[in-house]
């Protein structure tokens, strides 16, 4: 069993749409928690990046962060053609030294 | 802007050369930085840690002859893809972060390489 766990997709949805994505993770140490966008041929770009359970909101990207379920989620509002991209989770625990472990991504495509 | 820059960002040449890819951290100086490989469709594989002003950990499975990692400076890293081969075709990608902190890991372009 992945210690990460993504649906590599692909998911497409029209303009507008509610995206969500999410993953799972068996490892309980795991306490930092981010969502990379990465496009074709281009590094990963850090989207958004949580410590420990909750939720955080920026722009039209809301993550969140359920410890207890080991499970963690990216939703995109109002999603757009330029968000087609495949979006990666990562974590990490406290005393990995900035090792992040990547979920297998997931291909997004946005239809006008 | 760009924290991470990773220089060339596509490299094409024949089979036995040795190719070195550069990382540079813009904004902080960073004691460690990664080195992952990633093919077409899946995710990042990480290769090994870049350890500054000592030797790079490297991950099971990866050849520490055919990809060395040097680590010289807090802002700068390299990784030399030793005599080549068309199998060694690749994305190569560098991420770093700031030390002694929980900041998250900042990636560069990724260096696009391919054997003839």
């Amino acid at each position: 069993q992945k210690e990460v766990e993504q649906d590599p997709g692909p998911l497409s949805v029209p303009e507008g749409a509610i995206v969500s994505l999410n993953c799972t993770y068996s490892n309980s140490a795991f306490q930092y928690f981010m969502w990379y966008r990465q496009y074709s041929r281009k590094g990963p770009e850090l989207l958004m990046y949580t410590y420990s359970s909750g939720n955080k909101e920026d722009g039209r990207f809301t993550a969140q962060v359920d410890k207890s379920s080991k499970y963690i989620s990216l939703f995109i509002r109002d999603s757009q053609p330029s968000d087609s991209a495949t979006y990666l989770c990562a974590m990490r625990s406290y005393n990995q030294g900035g090792k992040l472990i990547f979920g297998q991504g997931t291909e997004l495509s946005v239809k006008p | 802007g760009a924290v991470v820059s990773q220089h060339p960002s596509w490299v094409i040449c024949k089979s036995g050369t040795s190719v070195k890819i550069e990382c540079r951290s813009l904004d902080f100086q960073a004691t460690t930085m990664f080195w992952y490989r990633q093919f077409p469709k899946q995710s990042l594989m990480l290769m090994a840690t870049s350890n500054e002003g000592s030797k790079a950990t490297y991950e099971q499975g990866v050849e520490k002859d055919k990809f060395l990692i040097n680590h010289a400076s807090l802002t700068l890293s390299t990784l030399t893809v030793t005599s080549a081969h068309p199998e060694d075709s690749s994305f190569y990608i560098c991420s770093a972060g700031p030390p002694n902190s929980n900041q998250p890991q900042h990636f560069g372009d990724g260096t696009r390489l391919s054997i003839l």
